[in-house]
């Protein structure tokens, strides 16, 4: 198993764009988390999932951000309009459940001009 | 609530100089503690979990109840520890998410 995809692994936009990262998790894995990484802020959770469905999106930062699940295999973190703010490092993760070892993916570093 | 607190956002120490990276929590029922650990260039991966009371690295941890603690340490730093360790928690619940602290950036200085 090649883990937890991610894409792309970099990203520079312009402010004001929109901004699609994606996430493929490991087979068989029925959670799904979205972090952000910045060096004030450490690792933030921003949204996570559990058989494809929304369970706690308190840390998505702004309505600008929003993500979905369309299926067991695919996820999606999209902000739109992105700001310079939003320049940090995005990791997706997945596990067995939510209470077990998390599996990360690469990130996505992105950068916001 | 949970909680997870690291206080120092960085640490630095010398090669073969002892190691501890503070963590301590808040919640009320029994806890699971996990660090992970972050080198340069590579994915945020697991290195250990209180519950299999294990060495990995060199590193051990001991869950302490009383002081609501779970600090990570090694007798003797080796300049490949370098990278960021995260302290987590997850809660006695199946519907429990782990929570992970703000993280803390070792630098072993040869």
């Amino acid at each position: 198993d090649a883990g937890v995809i991610q894409s792309p692994r970099h990203e520079v936009t312009e402010m004001g764009q929109e901004v699609t990262l994606r996430c493929k998790p490991i087979s068989g894995h029925n959670s799904l988390f979205w972090y952000r990484q910045t060096m004030m802020r450490g690792l933030e959770l921003l949204i996570y999932f559990n058989n494809n469905v929304p369970i706690d999106d308190s840390g998505m930062p702004e309505d600008r951000f929003s993500a979905k699940m369309p299926n067991a295999s695919f996820s999606t973190l999209k902000i739109q309009p992105s700001e310079p703010r939003d320049s940090a490092v995005y990791f997706c993760a997945s596990s067995h459940g939510l209470h077990y070892e998390q599996y990360f993916g690469p990130g996505t570093r992105l950068t916001v001009t | 609530a949970q909680r997870v607190t690291q206080p120092e956002k960085l640490l630095s120490v010398f090669k073969g100089a002892p190691v501890e990276l503070k963590c301590n929590y808040s919640y009320s029922g029994s806890p699971e503690l996990f660090w992970y650990v972050q080198y340069s260039r590579q994915r945020l991966q697991l290195l250990l979990r209180h519950i299999s009371r294990e060495s990995i690295k060199g590193f051990t941890a001991d869950l302490n109840k009383g002081e609501t603690s779970f600090h990570l340490k090694k007798p003797f730093a080796q300049e490949e520890d370098s990278a960021m360790y995260y302290c987590a928690l997850s809660g006695d619940s199946s519907a429990s998410k782990i929570i992970f602290g703000s993280g803390t950036r070792l630098s072993i200085r040869p």
